[in-house]
């Protein structure tokens, strides 16, 4: 079992919509969460971090996260043709850069 | 440049072949990491630098691959007779250390290893 589990989709929603993606992971150790966004033959951006549980709000990002069941998700609101790319969850124990655990990613698309 | 810079962006060779992969971290990050991007496998981590400590090898997929950082910059990530499950995206990233958003990890834009 991978210690984190994210559906690799895709998915694909038309302009406007809300979007919802989500990942679960196995080892309470895990501190920090983060979404990364990565456009096609580009490295991975930091989107969102947070560290505790809750709602974390960015613009028309939400990240949220459910410690007691392990359980992270991304929220996209209003969605953009350019919001177009592949989404990563990742985890750590340590600090927000070290040592990533990452999900196998979402590709989403959103259609004009 | 500002951000991480990595090559060859491509690299085409032939099986049992050794590569040298070349990653250049963003100035003044002492934090140096690869990971490697693999269809059905996400983002593996494979080692980690930081400042003048012994890295953290422990991603490492065999004896064949290994990574050296010379001056606390530059680093080269080497395959040594490479297979065709080494087929992938190879990515650094560099960071600061501390906490903070100084923490955050910059990838580069990988470079795409293809084992024929």
């Amino acid at each position: 079992q991978k210690e984190v589990e994210q559906d690799p989709g895709p998915l694909s929603v038309p302009e406007g919509a809300i979007v919802s993606l989500n990942c679960t992971y196995s080892n309470s150790a895990f501190q920090y969460f983060m979404w990364y966004r990565q456009y096609s033959r580009k490295g991975p951006e930091l989107l969102m971090y947070t560290y505790s549980s809750g709602n974390k709000e960015d613009g028309r990002f939400t990240a949220q996260v459910d410690k007691s069941s392990k359980y992270i998700s991304l929220f996209i609101r209003d969605s953009q043709p350019s919001d177009s790319a592949t989404y990563l969850c990742a985890v750590t124990p340590f600090s927000r850069a070290q040592k990533l655990v990452f999900g196998q990613g979402t590709r989403l698309t959103i259609n004009p | 440049g500002a951000g991480v810079s990595q090559s060859p962006s491509n690299k085409v060779t032939e099986k049992g072949k050794d590569v040298e992969l070349r990653c250049d971290p963003i100035s003044g990050h002492t934090a140096l990491y690869w990971y490697r991007q693999s269809l059905g496998q996400g983002l593996e981590f494979l080692i980690y630098f930081q400042g003048n400590s012994a890295p953290d090898k422990s991603g490492l997929p065999s004896d064949r691959f290994s990574a050296e950082r010379t001056g606390g910059s530059v680093s080269t990530l080497t395959i040594q007779r490479t297979q065709q499950e080494d087929s992938a995206v190879y990515l650094c990233a560099s960071s600061r250390l501390g906490t903070g958003r100084n923490t955050e990890a910059f990838f580069g834009q990988g470079t795409r290893l293809t084992v024929v």
